[in-house]
């Protein structure tokens, strides 16, 4: 079992949508992040969280530490947050090490 | 201000060869990490650099290397190409070291090796 899972992995809807994109994590970490990768490759660091909720613009990133969970939410979805959204936790043992989830595909039809 | 900048944007090498990967972090930012990213395996992390010092490692073999210069500049080093190496490798600077410093990725060098 992966120590960062995402859900779903795979992800359609249409424009104006609330999207919701969880994280589960099995181990203790310092901070979570939430990346967003296009097409090509680049990749966007949207959120870093170790407690609450931060919001920016449509984006609204959450963390439940006693649950070690967090979710990534989009509000008023549009084509162009089309991407795949990524979830990586900073563990507080081993050395700080970063692991990643596999990652959520969004696709936002028109 | 200028972003980070990886070099080169692509590769191709022979199995065998070996290569090494630059990455400019931000003016200012002092931590560089490195990761790696396949259809298979996902973002995994390489390591960590912090003041020219490796401070975190993932588990990667003794080919992949990393350093960091005196103006946090960092390279890392794949020697004994093999095909599974073939990945994009992404960096990424942050201000400093630890959970509240955020991190702003290159754009990734992409590796074929054949």
């Amino acid at each position: 079992k992966n120590e960062v899972e995402q859900s779903p992995q795979n992800l359609t809807a249409q424009e104006g949508e609330f999207i919701t994109i969880n994280c589960s994590y099995s181990v203790g970490i310092s901070a979570l992040h939430w990346l967003q990768q296009h097409p090509g490759g680049g990749i966007v660091s949207l959120f870093m969280l170790s407690s609450g909720k931060k919001k920016h613009g449509r984006l609204i990133a959450t963390i439940n530490i006693q649950e070690k969970h967090s979710s990534l939410h989009i509000t008023a979805s549009h084509p162009r947050d089309s991407a795949v959204y990524i979830c990586a936790v900073r563990q507080n043992t081993n050395a700080g090490k970063s692991t990643f989830g596999d990652g959520t595909t969004l696709t936002v039809k028109p | 201000k200028a972003g980070v900048t990886q070099t080169p944007r692509y590769l191709i090498k022979t199995r065998g060869q070996q290569v090494t990967l630059s990455c400019s972090p931000i003016s200012g930012h002092r931590s560089v990490s490195w990761y790696q990213q396949t259809p298979g395996q996902g973002l995994q992390f390489l390591f960590e650099y912090f003041s020219e010092t490796q401070r975190n490692k993932g588990n990667f073999p003794g080919r992949f290397s990393g350093r960091q210069f005196s103006n946090s500049r960092s390279e890392m080093n794949v020697s004994t190409l093999e095909l599974g190496d073939s990945a994009l490798y992404l960096c990424a600077s942050s201000l400093s070291q630890g959970e509240g410093y955020g991190y702003t990725f290159g754009s990734g060098t992409r590796l074929t090796v054949v």
